[in-house]
Formats: C-alpha cells, sequence, structure tokens
C-alpha cells in the first residue's frame, strides 16, 4: 500500500535559520511525484516544491529545497533562512499514477524570532 | 485570478440534513478532486473526476456524492448528514497530460468549507 510519513508533529526553528522537515512514502510504483504544500493559520493549502521520481536533480523553488534520497524513499524539505511568515503547518503528499494524492499528517513548524 | 472557487466558505448542519459544497475552476483542468481534513490530520480523497461525466471514489467516498456535468464544476453532495462529516472539505483541481511522465500534475486547492453536523 502507498503511504507517506512525517514523524514530526512539531518543529521549532530560530528565525533566519534553516530546518528540514522529514517525509518518507513507501510506493511500488515506479513513476510518481512527491510534493510539498504548506497550510497558514488561515487554512488554505499552498503549494510550495515538487519532485518528481524520474527527476535526476533535487528540486529548488527559492528558499526551498527538496532532499530527494530515491534508494531510502524519504523527500525531505529544507527551508533555509526561516522568517517569521514560515510559521504554519507542512504537508508532504505523494502522487500515484492515476492523480490522486496521499498526504501525511503534517509536521506544524514554529519560527521563533 | 480566481482559481478554484468553493462555496460556502462556512456550514452548520443538523443531522439528517442534506447540502451541497460548490466547486469551480477557472484554469481548464482536467482533473478535480474533494478532499476532507479532520482536526490534526492531513487531507483525505473522497472523490475525484478525470474529466466531465466521469468520477471516481478515492478513500473515504460514504456519505457523499458527486457529478461532473462541466469541466469547470465538481458538486459534493452530503445526504444524510452525520457528525462524523464535520470537516474542512477542500476541491482541489490539476491539469494531467496522461503519457507524460514528467508532468508535474499540481494540484491547486481552494479555500476550504468548513462544515460541522451538530
Amino acid at each position: 500500500a502507498q503511504k507517506i510519513t512525517q514523524t514530526q508533529p512539531g518543529m521549532f526553528v530560530q528565525e533566519k535559520e534553516a530546518v528540514t522537515l522529514d517525509c518518507t512514502y513507501d510506493t511500488s510504483d515506479p513513476s510518481y511525484g512527491l510534493f510539498w504544500y504548506k497550510q497558514p493559520s488561515s487554512g488554505e493549502m499552498i503549494f510550495l516544491i515538487y519532485q518528481g521520481s524520474y527527476d535526476q536533480q533535487n528540486a529548488t523553488e527559492g528558499r526551498y529545497s527538496l532532499n530527494f534520497q530515491k534508494a531510502r524513499k524519504s523527500a525531505n524539505l529544507v527551508i533555509s533562512a526561516s522568517q517569521l511568515g514560515d510559521s504554519a503547518m507542512y504537508f508532504c503528499a505523494m502522487r500515484d499514477q492515476g492523480g490522486k494524492l496521499i498526504f501525511g499528517q503534517g509536521t506544524e513548524l514554529s519560527v521563533k524570532p | 485570478n480566481a482559481g478554484v472557487t468553493q462555496t460556502p466558505k462556512f456550514r452548520i448542519l443538523k443531522i439528517g440534513q442534506s447540502m451541497t459544497l460548490q466547486c469551480a475552476q477557472d484554469m481548464n483542468h482536467n482533473y478535480m478532486y474533494w478532499y476532507r481534513q479532520d482536526p490534526g490530520m492531513g487531507l483525505k480523497l473522497i472523490y475525484y473526476s478525470v474529466g466531465a461525466g466521469i468520477t471516481d471514489k478515492g478513500e473515504v467516498p460514504n456519505g457523499y456524492n458527486v457529478s461532473r456535468s462541466t469541466t469547470e464544476d465538481f458538486p459534493l453532495r452530503l445526504e444524510l448528514a452525520a457528525p462524523s462529516q464535520t470537516s474542512v472539505y477542500f476541491c482541489a483541481s490539476s491539469y494531467r497530460s496522461v503519457g507524460f511522465i514528467g508532468a508535474k500534475n499540481i494540484q491547486y486547492f481552494g479555500a476550504g468549507t468548513r462544515l460541522s453536523v451538530l
């Protein structure tokens, strides 16, 4: 069965420091996609970054990068130079071959001034 | 630049009542989805549609119905509301070009509908 696991219910980081949010996945499909979404306290789901299973390089989007280790089935999100506005829930998700997303339980990130 | 629009934003239902959550997208996306998010949890897929006239069940379809008569609209129907359906409901859409394995198929979400069944 396909599964996404986020083992950190909550994380704290000092403003301007980097933080890594963990995500591991389980699938037997050769073709899949991995996503990170941010959910601030206002509730909307904001797409951050995408990594395809066939991508050779780690994805980057501004201050966000994805540390993709295919053999270990991990897709950790790295946020550099944390800002107070980064405080939110972060969800890792995997898209299966049928196009459906499977979400992890999320990690709540708190950025301290 | 509307994207995915959900109405209503909030709703309180009594047990046994029915209602329809509306979802519309203006991005000409072929795929549309309905998720629910229970407190402290990730999203779970209720139903999805790969195009007008085609729908399929997700992980938690019981108690819900959907239809997709147009590309733009994907309403979610609750027939006999139960307290277990108290949740936040998200609609999402994506463009999926089947067969192109490099495609991102990013799902874009609406702002959500917060539903309480009392």
